[in-house]
């Protein structure tokens, strides 16, 4: 591994399933993020965690979830997904936040579709 | 509330130089950030300004007017490689990114 993975590339789900959409980072980051990107809007944050055993909420975290158990992972859940939810995600990680963040190295990105 | 306007769309002609403007009205500034995102490929670190004036990168120069809440990716000796699209963003008093919706770049031969 080198960088960021996601899986799963992408997804169709029904709508009111339960999604996990999974991040790995090899870089020892403090930080990481959950992005989605929809088309003419600008990336939105919908959770963060500053370090491990730590989560906030972003800019859209309604109906989304996330847990940070170690450094290396951070998947976000959905708990039962909705048509609006349909976007590409990006999970994205930075070595520090706050005062000192640095620049954030992003994942391939997950395309959802939630039907 | 908060605010990045940036150019829908461009185009250029390859060899050429281009700017694309990035106007900010956030709540704080501590930086703002150019990347480039290729067509279903992730966006990629090019260049952060947190002091007014320019940033020289090879091709790539960034500026910034911190007083005026603009800034500018000024790109040389196009490439076709260089079709993508530039997003700016904004890091907020919350230490929080901020983005605009992105210019898309279009090079013509």
């Amino acid at each position: 591994i080198a960088g960021i993975t996601q899986a799963p590339t992408s997804q169709i789900l029904a709508a009111g399933r339960r999604m996990t959409l999974r991040c790995t980072q090899d870089m020892r980051h403090n930080a990481m993020y959950w992005y989605r990107q929809d088309l003419g809007l600008g990336l939105r944050l919908i959770h963060y965690s500053n370090t491990a055993g730590t989560t906030g909420k972003g800019e859209v975290p309604d109906g989304y979830s996330v847990s940070r158990a170690n450094t290396d992972d951070f998947p976000l859940t959905l708990a039962s997904a909705v048509p609006s939810q349909t976007s590409v995600y990006f999970c994205a990680s930075s070595r520090t936040s706050g005062e000192n963040t640095d620049t954030q190295y992003f994942g391939p990105g997950t395309r959802l579709t939630v039907l | 509330g908060q605010n990045i306007d940036q150019p829908t769309e461009m185009t250029a002609t390859e060899g050429a130089i281009v700017q694309i403007n990035c106007t900010y009205q956030t709540s704080g500034f501590n930086g703002l950030f150019w990347y480039q995102q290729h067509a279903g490929e992730a966006p990629t670190f090019l260049s952060y300004n947190v002091l007014d004036g320019l940033e020289e990168k090879g091709r790539f120069s960034s500026f910034l007017s911190r007083s005026k809440g603009y800034s500018y990716l000024l790109l040389k000796e196009l490439q076709m490689k260089d079709s993508a699209s530039y997003l700016c963003a904004v890091l907020d008093s919350n230490y929080q990114l901020i983005w605009g919706a992105g210019t898309k770049l279009i090079i013509k031969p």
